[in-house]
């Protein structure tokens, strides 16, 4: 059955670093990558979409990179800030149907 | 506009009963999703409506599982004879068609 992993471990980095985020995923070839991000007592809110022939995309201070041989997906908040602190999921789809991992929750400290 | 919209924001019930949960999607987006979380766990895909085409249901996780969309808008989902494993986050979300996907602010179920 397919298999999504984000970092397992929480991320704690200082204001003004780049924290670099990872989903890989097996027994899975997903036509659309999305990541979102969960703040505490909210829903998701969506944040970038990455197709599976497309390599980057970028969106202000957020990069995402998809490597379907490597079946990866790197997500960077670059120049964070502490309203960045948030908890952030990937999630793949080839239609409707979307499948997320467990989250890695990030906290950025001034 | 308005967001989607959940009621109750928190709902806690005994074992055996059950409960109703409520979702006010975006005006006009005709998809429309179900999703549970529990803690520490990615969210669970459990039911999907397009428009007026037959739900996909393949995610419920049981037969005490149910849900309705009304009108194609709002929609409840129902979890008759609750078990303390159902406790979870139940969210919402809807879209236009397969776009981005928007959600509510869930309502947190406690079975006791």
């Amino acid at each position: 059955s397919q298999k999504i992993e984000q970092n397992s471990e929480a991320l704690n980095i200082q204001e003004g670093k780049t924290a670099t985020l990872t989903c890989n995923y097996t027994n899975y070839s997903p036509a659309y990558l999305q990541w979102y991000r969960q703040d505490p007592g909210r829903g998701p809110v969506f944040l970038l979409l990455i197709r599976e022939n497309e390599k980057e995309k970028r969106k202000e201070r957020l990069k995402v990179t998809f490597d379907t041989t490597l079946k990866q997906s790197l997500f960077h908040i670059t120049a964070s800030q502490p309203a960045d602190s948030a908890t952030y999921l990937c999630a793949l789809t080839n239609d409707y149907k979307l499948s997320f991992g467990a989250g890695t929750t990030v906290t950025v400290r001034a | 506009g308005a967001g989607v919209s959940q009621s109750p924001s928190n709902k806690v019930t005994e074992k055996g009963k059950d409960v109703e949960l409520r979702c006010d999607p975006i005006s006009g987006h005709t998809a429309l999703y179900w999703y549970r979380q529990s803690l520490g766990q990615g969210l669970e895909f459990l039911i999907y409506f397009q428009g007026n085409s037959a739900p996909d249901k393949s995610g419920l996780p049981s037969d005490r599982f149910s849900a309705e969309r009304t009108g194609g808008s709002v929609s409840t989902l129902t979890i008759q004879r609750t078990q303390q494993e159902d406790s979870a986050v139940y969210l919402c979300a809807s879209s236009d068609l397969w776009g981005e996907q928007f959600f509510g602010p869930g309502t947190r179920l406690t079975v006791l």
